[in-house]
């Protein structure tokens, strides 16, 4: 079964600073998916970034990066250059497989607050 | 950007009513999925369908049910709704195949049970 462990239930950074959210995960599958969305007070989920298992590189979409390691199974959501918007609840999740289909599994989310 | 539209945003009902959520996409998406969300905690899948006249039920268990008749619509009803039902509940769709499968995401409905 897979799962998702987030330490980090929250962290407080400074506006323009990076920061830098944990995340393992636990998977039997040979190819897998990782993710990362964001949360706003507002309740919605907004999806950041994405990282295949079998992806060398590690993903970037603006001032998001994902440091894949595959070996330690951890897929850390990097945030540069911190701003106060970013101050919400990041969950990271995996596809997850059985039972004839795939969903998403989440962990259970870091609680980010940017101070000026 | 995928648009997915959930109603009510917020709902105050009293136990034993009847309730529906509606979840509706104007994306053609195949795939939907209904999770529940309680206050700072992470994400459980109750629902989720892959076409039309296809439902299953997810990883939490869960007392409500759902209906695929269309392929945009994608509701679920609490037939008699107690306190314990009280949590927020997000709607998601993805046409996406293979493991870069991205969930877009409703606005969520939280539900209050008195």
């Amino acid at each position: 079964a897979q799962k998702i462990t987030q330490t980090q239930p929250g962290m407080f950074v400074q506006e323009k600073e990076a920061v830098t959210l944990d995340c393992t995960y636990d998977t039997s599958d040979q190819s897998y998916g990782l993710f990362w969305y964001k949360q706003p007070s507002s309740g919605e989920m907004i999806f950041l970034i994405y990282q295949g298992s079998y992806d060398e590189q590690n993903a970037t979409e603006g001032r998001y990066s994902l440091n894949f390691q595959k070996a330690r199974k951890s897929a850390n959501l990097v945030i540069s250059a911190s701003q106060l918007g970013d101050s919400a609840m990041y969950f990271c999740a995996t596809t997850k497989t059985g039972a004839g289909r795939r969903a998403l599994t989440f962990g259970s989310g870091t609680r980010l607050q940017v101070q000026p | 950007e995928a648009d997915i539209y959930q109603t009510p945003r917020y709902l105050v009902i009293g136990t034993g009513k009847k309730i529906t959520l509606e979840c509706s996409q104007t994306m053609g998406h195949d795939k939907m999925y209904w999770y529940q969300q309680d206050p700072g905690m992470e994400l459980h899948l109750i629902h989720y369908s892959y076409g039309v006249n296809s439902t299953e039920k997810g990883d939490l268990s869960s007392e409500s049910t759902v209906s695929r008749i269309r392929t945009e619509h994608f509701p679920l009803t609490l037939e008699s709704a107690r306190p314990s039902h009280t949590s927020q509940y997000l709607c998601a769709s993805s046409d996406q195949t293979g493991w870069g499968e991205k969930l877009f995401f409703g606005s969520g409905t939280q539900l209050s049970v008195l």
